[in-house]
């Protein structure tokens, strides 16, 4: 069936580094790709999406590329902060949405 | 808004009890959502709805599961007979425009399920 794989399942970096999530997806055709958030405890929240006529967007310190050909995309927080820290899931959509496993971001001080 | 309304925030029963789960979306939203969510597999589409038409169950795990959509403001999950298996948050969702979760999801709060 379809499947959408993310990496790392884990992920430390130094506050005010850079931390990349990478997700790839078996589906062609997918066209909408977003990112979500969830905090401890929390219910997932869209931090930003792509759909596959764009290759890039970004919002302040959050990006979002996309590689149709490779079927691959990326998820990028510049500057990282405490309040970064959470699981990130990526997701990828066509006529059903499939969610990547998650990644928890731990920021350290 | 209220956002997406999900009661209850916690259930426990027992192996074999008949469990409901209730969702109410936002208003005017037109597709719905529920996932299941444990450590070892993630976040799970179980079933989607638009326009109160169930169009994809594929994720419904077994006939123990079933999910309705009377109308436009309610839906529900229902398990039965519950198993220890189950226990998972359950979340319902919500988006307004086409099929499959092609714009934004509004999540609510979950309910946790416990099945001893």
């Amino acid at each position: 069936g379809e499947n959408v794989e993310q990496h790392p399942s884990t992920l430390s970096v130094q506050e005010g580094d850079s931390a990349v999530i990478k997700c790839t997806y078996s589906d062609s055709a997918s066209n909408y790709f977003p990112w979500y958030k969830q905090e401890l405890g929390k219910r997932p929240q869209l931090i930003i999406d792509i759909r596959s006529n764009v290759g890039e967007k970004k919002d302040q310190r959050i990006a979002v590329t996309l590689n149709k050909t490779a079927k691959h995309f990326s998820l990028h927080i510049t500057e990282t902060q405490p309040e970064d820290s959470a699981v990130y899931f990526c997701a990828a959509s066509s006529d059903k949405i499939i969610f990547g496993k998650g990644t928890r971001l731990h920021i350290l001080p | 808004d209220a956002g997406v309304i999900q009661s209850p925030r916690h259930e426990v029963t027992e192996m074999g009890q008949e469990v409901t789960l209730r969702c109410k979306p936002i208003s005017g939203h037109n597709s719905l959502f529920w996932y299941r969510q444990t450590m070892m597999r993630g976040l799970e589409l179980l079933i989607y709805f638009n326009n109160n038409v169930p169009i994809d169950d594929s994720g419904m795990p077994e006939d123990r599961f079933s999910a309705k959509m009377p109308n436009a403001s309610f839906s529900t999950l229902k398990i039965q007979p519950s198993e220890p298996r189950d226990s998972a948050v359950y979340f319902c969702a919500s988006s307004f425009g086409g099929r499959a979760g092609r714009n934004e999801q509004f999540f609510g709060p979950g309910t946790r399920l416990t099945v001893l």
